[in-house]
């Protein structure tokens, strides 16, 4: 069935660096390509997503990759500020309106 | 986006209760799910809500113990049925916006203790 790994599970950077987290996914036929953040206490915010025909997508410090070959995409956070500090998710869509796969979360940290 | 509300937000609830959550949403939704997300850990499916018929559940999620309703395209509830302590999770509404064509949204969650 369809698979979703995301790593690492946490991570450290200090204030200013870059933040990479990683995601592959099972599913060939997958087309969509969310990211979400989640601060404590409150619901998946979605902050960029990526479909499969585009290899890159960037929203001022935050951009998504996706290499539809090898199976995998990143979201890459430059100048990362504290705020920046919460768990993020990836997550596969295969088919319009279908359900979403998650990967199994990466807790960022940014220290300042 | 849209307005994704959902109540309560939070409640603790004693062993064999159940619970309804209720999810309203201030758009035109086209897809509407229920997700539970257990201490620590990521996002599950329970199941797709859909409008006027029987939701369609995961594997491993059965109506029985996670009865759901859809009477219009904006609202929904889900109750935890027989609650045990290991029901204790939050319990997140997510919808998939007409206007926002394919990009799915969640609610802020009702987090649920079963003592």
């Amino acid at each position: 069935g369809e698979n979703v790994e995301q790593h690492p599970s946490t991570l450290s950077v200090q204030e200013g660096d870059s933040a990479v987290i990683k995601c592959t996914y099972s599913d060939s036929a997958s087309n969509y390509f969310p990211w979400y953040k989640q601060e404590l206490g409150k619901g998946p915010q979605l902050i960029i997503d990526i479909r499969s025909n585009v290899g890159e997508k960037k929203d001022q410090r935050i951009a998504v990759t996706l290499n539809k070959t090898a199976k995998h995409f990143s979201l890459h956070i430059t100048e990362t500020q504290p705020e920046d500090s919460a768990v993020y998710f990836c997550a596969a869509r295969y088919n319009q309106g279908g359900k979403l796969i998650f990967g199994q979360g990466t807790e960022l940290s940014v220290k300042p | 986006s849209a307005v994704i509300s959902q109540k309560p937000s939070r409640d603790i609830c004693q062993r064999g209760t159940s619970l309804t959550i209720q999810c309203q949403v201030d758009s035109q939704v086209t897809m509407m799910f229920w997700y539970r997300q257990q201490p620590g850990q990521s996002l599950t499916l329970i199941a797709t809500a859909n409008q006027g018929s029987e939701a369609t559940y995961e594997s491993g999620f059965v109506i029985d113990k996670f009865p759901i309703s859809r009477p219009n395209l904006t609202f929904s509830t889900l109750t935890v049925s027989n609650m045990s302590p290991e029901d204790s999770s939050i319990y997140l509404c997510s919808v998939v916006l007409l206007a926002f064509y394919n990009e799915q949204f969640f609610g802020p969650g009702t987090r649920l203790t079963v003592l």
